[in-house]
């Protein structure tokens, strides 16, 4: 059975510093992987994909991808109390259905002021 | 520029009473659609999905159907509603190969009494 595994939490961080949320999935053929946010009582928002190995960069977020170790990662940059929110990784298995993601169960960060 | 949207926003229901949701998405064609369901401190559940008009795929076993009556409509439905059917119902889409992700409506809060 295809997985995403991540850490529940909560991961707590202090305003200014830099959040690291990782994943890791057990499909070695994936091919897409992506980040999703979730404020409490809404919708999951696309933040960040990434489909190379590596790091990809928008604004404060960092999305970084090791293929070979499948694991990929988020870095968020100066958090604020407003990124406070369950982070879902998801992730692109291979074969047929590769249009169905996989979700993490997600980890839910805290950004203390 | 491509929206989903989903209603209602919120819904009470008794137990044994029937269901409808409805998802439609806008500027796009032939998407593939998803209903999800998200229990309270729980991760997404994959309802049911639809690569086209007419066809839906079931993830589990349950008092749920969906139908696809037109190509960017997507319909959640149950005929007696039990209390393990509360929850957070979301619809999605994507485009066929799933390469950019899924794009989540707002979602639809059922609680069953």
């Amino acid at each position: 059975q295809k997985e995403v595994e991540q850490n529940s939490g909560p991961l707590s961080v202090p305003e200014g510093a830099i959040a690291s949320l990782n994943c890791t999935y057990s499909d070695r053929g994936s091919q897409s992987f992506f980040w999703y946010r979730q404020y409490s009582g809404k919708s999951p928002e696309l933040i960040m994909f990434i489909y190379s190995n590596g790091d990809k960069e928008d604004g404060r977020f960092t999305a970084q991808l090791n293929k070979a170790s499948q694991y990929v990662s988020l870095l968020i940059r100066d958090s604020q109390p407003s990124d406070s929110a369950t982070y879902l990784c998801a992730v692109n298995p291979s074969g047929a259905g590769s249009y169905q993601l996989t979700f993490g169960k997600g980890t839910k960060l805290s950004v203390i002021p | 520029s491509q929206t989903i949207h989903q209603w209602p926003a919120t819904l009470v229901q008794p137990v044994g009473s029937p269901l409808s949701l409805e998802c439609t998405v806008e500027g796009t064609s032939n998407p593939n659609l998803y209903w999800y369901r998200q229990a309270a401190g729980r991760g997404l559940q994959l309802l049911f999905y639809s690569v086209g008009i007419g066809q839906i795929s079931s993830e589990v076993p349950q008092n749920l159907s969906a139908s696809r009556p037109q190509d960017r409509q997507f319909i959640l439905s149950s005929k007696k509603l039990l209390l393990s059917d509360s929850g957070f119902y979301l619809c999605a889409w994507s485009e066929p190969g799933g390469r950019y992700g899924y794009t989540f409506g707002s979602g639809t809060r059922l609680t069953v009494v």
